[in-house]
């Protein structure tokens, strides 16, 4: 089975310009869920979708983040404009049903890098 | 409030040492369950283990054993006779039954030094 995939793995790109990371959940997964992962901070959820509706959008720094999902097999994160301090590992997971008991499992991550 | 503490942030032992890494979590919810992740040095977040409130009693896996602990709000971690390939961040988690939200502890760095 495929597990969560993300793309790009690394992304370096200069302030400014738009930045959209990619996530494909696991098949028949009903949750997905952005994270961003700093030195400084750690772990932290920007956003989750239930069956592609956003949730809990509260973790979101700014308006400059947006997500989607527009169907169940696809999300995007986009910056716009990007910032150094947007510089972070952004985490994709997915997990099965309603259920906390499930637990979340991780893409790879996308290593961003704003100059 | 911080919901998971993992006072450790880094830890060095010798290999085939033992080691604990400690957890301590808050939560109002009688149902709620807890997580461990393991983060190598490549990067990627691995799921270790799940438990959930109602089930105190100990977990044992090869090397790995997790000791729960509702009367201190603990969920600590051990690791029998470490090994380099051990070497990683691990993070504890806690979700709340009211909640479809993991909250991750900072993790704690574990340094296996040959």
């Amino acid at each position: 089975d495929a597990g969560v995939i993300q793309s790009p793995r690394h992304e370096v790109t200069e302030m400014g310009q738009e930045v959209t990371l990619r996530c494909k959940p696991i098949s028949g997964h009903d949750y997905l869920f952005w994270y961003r992962q700093t030195m400084m901070r750690g772990l932290e959820l920007l956003i989750y979708f239930n069956n592609n509706v956003p949730i809990d959008d509260s973790g979101m720094p700014e308006d400059r983040f947006s997500a989607k999902m527009p169907n169940a097999s696809f999300s995007t994160l986009k910056i716009q404009p990007s910032e150094p301090r947007d510089s972070a590992v952004y985490f994709c997971a997915s997990s099965l049903v309603h259920d906390s008991n499930q637990p979340q499992h991780f893409g790879d991550g996308t290593r961003l890098s704003i100059l | 409030a911080q919901k998971v503490t993992q006072a450790q942030t880094e830890i060095s032992v010798v290999e085939k040492e033992d080691v604990t890494l400690d957890c301590v979590y808050e939560t109002r919810d009688t149902t709620y369950y807890l997580f461990w992740y393991k983060q190598p040095p490549s990067g990627e977040l691995v799921f270790l283990i799940r438990r959930n409130s109602f089930d105190e009693q100990n977990e044992i896996s090869g090397r790995y054993s997790w000791n729960f602990q509702k009367s201190t709000s603990s969920f600590n971690f051990t690791i029998t006779a470490s090994q380099v390939v051990d070497s990683a961040v691990y993070f504890c988690a806690l979700s709340e039954n009211r909640d479809d939200k993991i909250i991750f502890g900072k993790g704690t760095r574990l340094h296996i030094l040959p």
